[in-house]
């Protein structure tokens, strides 16, 4: 089963930022946060991943609390074609399992 | 870069024939996976190879799924006897090791 929380719809206007939650009481050490996003029709792309630190890449931002209990995706600039399902998935780093487990994610609609 | 490329990309068949699919994942990856998504829930982990040793399987493959992937490049999924149940889109991704996760476009499998 998925480790994380999400709400299911959130909506954003075009332009503003997007601010996506997830909540993952139960991480452990050595678990990584990871999101993914799915446009329809298409397959999971890769956002971003972090541990401890924030994380800031060309596409978006992750901010990890110091507890590392909930963690907030930030899309600085959100447009029409951000309209897709993100994931936030926690996966652990070393031993054997490689996978990653998906729960049913956030539906992000951004409105012209 | 070409990424991971499925084929095909849509098949309908009737209930009790037999359906394969290809996946080709980014030439340097050494670990592939295989993922069925169905309506409005998330991908769900099916198998995964690390070269051509199948290293975990799902509960969800049951006897009638079978993958390989015999030299450690491309990988089939094969359904024998299709039900209704197995309408789904088939997801292929592949890994450098336990890096980041790269998804293929997806086949979308309707059994009539």
């Amino acid at each position: 089963d998925a480790k994380t929380t999400q709400p299911p719809s959130m909506d954003c206007a075009e332009g503003r930022a997007a601010n996506l939650p997830c909540n993952h009481s139960t991480i452990s050490g050595n678990e990584y946060v990871y999101w993914y996003r799915q446009i329809h029709s298409q397959g999971p792309q890769y956002i971003i991943h972090g541990l401890k630190n924030n994380e800031t890449n060309e596409m978006a931002s992750l901010i990890i609390t110091e507890d590392r209990k909930s963690s907030t995706l930030i899309l600085p600039h959100a447009t029409l074609r951000d309209t897709a399902v993100y994931y936030c998935i926690v996966r652990p780093e070393g031993g054997s399992q490689g996978n990653l487990i998906f729960g049913k994610g956030t539906k992000l609609s951004v409105k012209p | 870069d070409t990424g991971v490329s499925q084929n095909p990309r849509h098949k309908i068949t009737k209930r009790g024939q037999n359906v394969t699919f290809r996946c080709d994942p980014i030439s340097e990856h050494n670990r592939l996976y295989w993922y069925r998504q169905t309506l409005g829930q998330g991908p769900e982990f099916l198998t995964y190879f690390q070269n051509e040793a199948q290293l975990e399987k799902s509960r969800l493959l049951s006897d009638r799924f079978s993958a390989e992937r015999p030299k450690g490049s491309f990988s089939t999924l094969e359904i024998q006897r299709t039900e209704q149940g197995d309408s789904a889109m088939y997801l292929c991704a592949s890994s450098l090791d336990r890096g980041r996760i790269y998804f293929g476009p997806g086949t979308r499998l309707t059994v009539l």
